[in-house]
């Protein structure tokens, strides 16, 4: 079955504390991103990746990093996490630029 | 990208047709009308895209206007499951992500 998968789903840290919410894709996609969603913000992005080694940020990138060492992968490390980084994280990918993008299921991440 | 204007909220009825409207009055000749929705505590499903044409597919129909500058959503019979907030995204060609607006909560009533 084609998917994007996440883990943690759900994931309470404290603040300063280096965390990764992995991402994985199966379906051979070049693009990949990663989103936050907030409350009245809707859907912002974070960073993509257009391919292997090639990464750029996105709308919000601040206090995040990604990296792309293989295809299927796309981690969102967040090195020292603070309370403002509590959002629902999503990752997708699609294979061209203007098609269908599928999406995760969600990381629900809490700061505190 | 371009922005969208959807109504914040329909409501219809289950089994009866729904149509989701979306304004694009500035849309730029190489972007694409993608249609995305979110139901309750999951990620963005894709539902359709489209160019100039209208489109179809086993999920909704999208059909643009001749100017381009709006477009309709169109669910030919709605169910319970359909209850979602519906997103109108233009796409233009950079390699830069979907900008999801507010979006169009759809109640569906029994």
């Amino acid at each position: 079955e084609a998917q994007v998968t996440q883990n943690p789903r759900y994931l309470i840290t404290v603040t300063g504390k280096k965390l990764t919410v992995t991402c994985s894709q199966n379906m051979n996609h070049e693009y990949m991103s990663w989103y936050r969603q907030d409350p009245g913000l809707g859907l912002r992005q974070i960073y993509y990746s257009m391919n292997v080694e090639v990464t750029d940020k996105g709308d919000v990138p601040e206090g995040y990093k990604v990296s792309r060492k293989e295809k299927r992968n796309f981690p969102l490390i967040l090195e020292s996490p603070s309370p403002n980084q509590t959002s629902l994280y999503f990752c997708a990918s699609s294979p061209l630029l203007n098609t269908e993008a599928f999406f995760g299921q969600g990381t629900r991440l809490t700061v505190v | 990208d371009a922005k969208t204007t959807q109504p914040n909220s329909m409501e219809s009825n289950e089994e009866e047709p729904v149509h989701l409207p979306c304004n694009h009055s500035t849309i730029s000749g190489t972007d694409y009308i993608h249609w995305y929705r979110q139901l309750p505590s999951q990620g963005p499903e894709y539902v359709i895209h489209g160019l100039t044409s209208n489109v179809n597919n086993r999920m909704a129909s999208l059909a643009i206007a001749e100017d381009r500058k709006s477009s309709t959503l169109i669910l030919h019979r709605a169910t319970l499951r359909d209850a979602a907030v519906y997103y109108c995204i233009l796409k233009g060609g950079g390699a830069d992500g979907l900008t999801f607006g507010k979006g169009t909560h759809l109640i569906i009533q029994p």
